[in-house]
């Protein structure tokens, strides 16, 4: 399968605890892209990269949350001493840049967050 | 800034019948539009887009879209609803920043 994929699928964790998300984006995609999804709503956007470099990080990515991508190929997400609030599905998506124009995301299965 | 309006939480459909999902939309520069489908624990998949080149979009399984821009619209028809079709509709727009800014989603509920 040659799609974006994300690990793990499912993840419960005790208020407090800290958790790390790691998205495989579709190989030749420079452009990779984490967002949020909570029950009843659209995803909302965090953050992106290009390669290595995180170019934007929206007002929602709080100080608990931090991204990266140090090869420019998979990256994580990783949210310290959760929050109920952090429960959610968390969505990776990617899309290849081709000089200045940018194609359509494609997006994983998406990691679904329960803290308790 | 960006924004996008999905008229309809829900829509329901009898099996056969058209569907109309309606989206507006808010820009300020010229958008790329989107129309990604959810279907229950499955990833989004994306139906159509529109870039600028022509107004009236085919997208996968029947669906298409029509960009007015007087109206700032960007609504999703399809001319024979399936059951099969039944799934969360998310209208999407995207900006300079290429970032996506989702609607809050229609969903739509096929009729046997």
């Amino acid at each position: 399968d040659t799609g974006v994929s994300q690990d793990p699928r499912h993840k419960i964790t005790k208020r407090g605890q800290n958790v790390t998300f790691r998205c495989d984006p579709i190989s030749e995609h420079n452009r990779l892209y984490w967002y949020r999804q909570t029950l009843g709503q659209g995803p909302e956007f965090l953050t992106y990269f290009q390669n290595e470099a995180q170019l934007e990080k929206s007002r929602l990515l709080s100080d608990r949350f931090s991204a990266e991508r140090p090869k420019g190929s998979f990256s994580t997400l990783e949210i310290q001493r959760t929050e109920q609030g952090d429960s959610a599905m968390y969505l990776c998506a990617s899309s290849p840049t081709i000089g200045t124009e940018t194609y359509e995301q494609y997006f994983g299965p998406g990691t679904r967050l329960t803290v308790t | 800034a960006q924004s996008v309006t999905q008229l309809d939480s829900h829509v329901s459909v009898s099996e056969g019948t058209p569907v109309l999902l309606r989206c507006n939309y808010s820009s300020s520069y010229s958008p790329s539009l989107f129309w990604y489908v959810q279907h229950p624990n499955k990833g989004l998949q994306l139906l159509l887009k529109y870039t600028s080149a022509a107004t009236l979009v085919k997208g996968i399984n029947g669906f298409e879209a029509e960009f007015k821009k007087s109206e700032t619209s960007f609504h999703l028809t399809k001319p024979s609803a399936h059951m099969s079709d039944a799934a969360e509709y998310f209208c999407v727009v995207s900006g300079q920043r290429r970032a996506l800014t989702f609607g809050s989603g229609t969903r739509l509920q096929v009729q046997p």
